[in-house]
């Protein structure tokens, strides 16, 4: 496909269990991004991939979270030891020079 | 960091009638500034942005303003239709460590 791809869409989780969601930038395609969005609420930043460059992880809420991205493509966020609080849509974005940022449809992740 | 307020957080207007949403950010550096649309349900689609050099940019029905001495940028749409309403998000950002920081977000609500 042309666009962003994000799986699982949904994840329903028990609380204290791990969770790994995955996102296909587009192809090409050099800087990656997650971000959180909780219900009703805005846009919150989680980690930056450019490149081969270190990764910005400073909007990571806590070392329960991690992301990698192997090959500079398919990225992967994982949270350890879910809460409750971390229920929301995680979307990623990919970016290529001259455009803004262009997003997946998400994973709305249910901790229960 | 960066900072983005966003106002206002609802608007409603009638069909026909323009709407207008602005943004002011504080890092005098930002130099980028894209607009997304979020439809209920939806991904943030990037409908349109602007850079530090330039003022104003259309598409359509759509317009941003940008003033650099006051550090604020505006979207405007005219002749507003229902499938307009949906949550507009703005964000700004600078060269470098490309990291949009985003508006809170305005609910614009279209009524027929």
């Amino acid at each position: 496909g042309a666009g962003v791809s994000q799986s699982p869409s949904n994840k329903v989780t028990e609380k204290g269990k791990d969770v790994e969601l995955r996102c296909d930038p587009i192809s090409g395609h050099t800087a990656l991004y997650w971000y959180r969005q909780s219900l009703g609420q805005g846009l919150e930043f989680l980690i930056y991939f450019q490149g081969n460059s270190a990764p910005d992880k400073s909007g990571l809420p806590s070392d329960r979270f991690s992301a990698e991205r192997t090959g500079g493509s398919v990225s992967t966020l994982t949270i350890q030891r879910t809460q409750q609080e971390d229920s929301a849509v995680y979307l990623c974005a990919s970016k290529t020079t001259g455009t803004g940022p262009l997003f997946g449809p998400g994973t709305r992740l249910t901790v229960t | 960091g960066e900072n983005v307020e966003q106002h206002p957080s609802t608007l409603s207007v009638q069909e026909g009638d323009s709407a207008v949403i602005k943004c002011t950010y504080s890092d005098s550096a930002s130099n980028y500034f894209p607009w997304y649309k979020q439809e209920l349900g939806k991904r943030p689609q990037l409908i349109i942005d602007i850079r530090s050099n330039v003022g104003e940019k259309k598409d359509q029905r759509i317009a941003v303003t940008l003033n650099k001495t006051a550090k604020h940028f505006s979207l405007h749409i005219t002749e507003t239709q229902p499938e307009d309403s949906a949550v507009y998000f703005c964000a700004a950002s600078k060269g470098g460590s490309y990291i949009p920081t985003f508006g809170r977000g305005t609910s614009l609500i279209v009524h027929p």
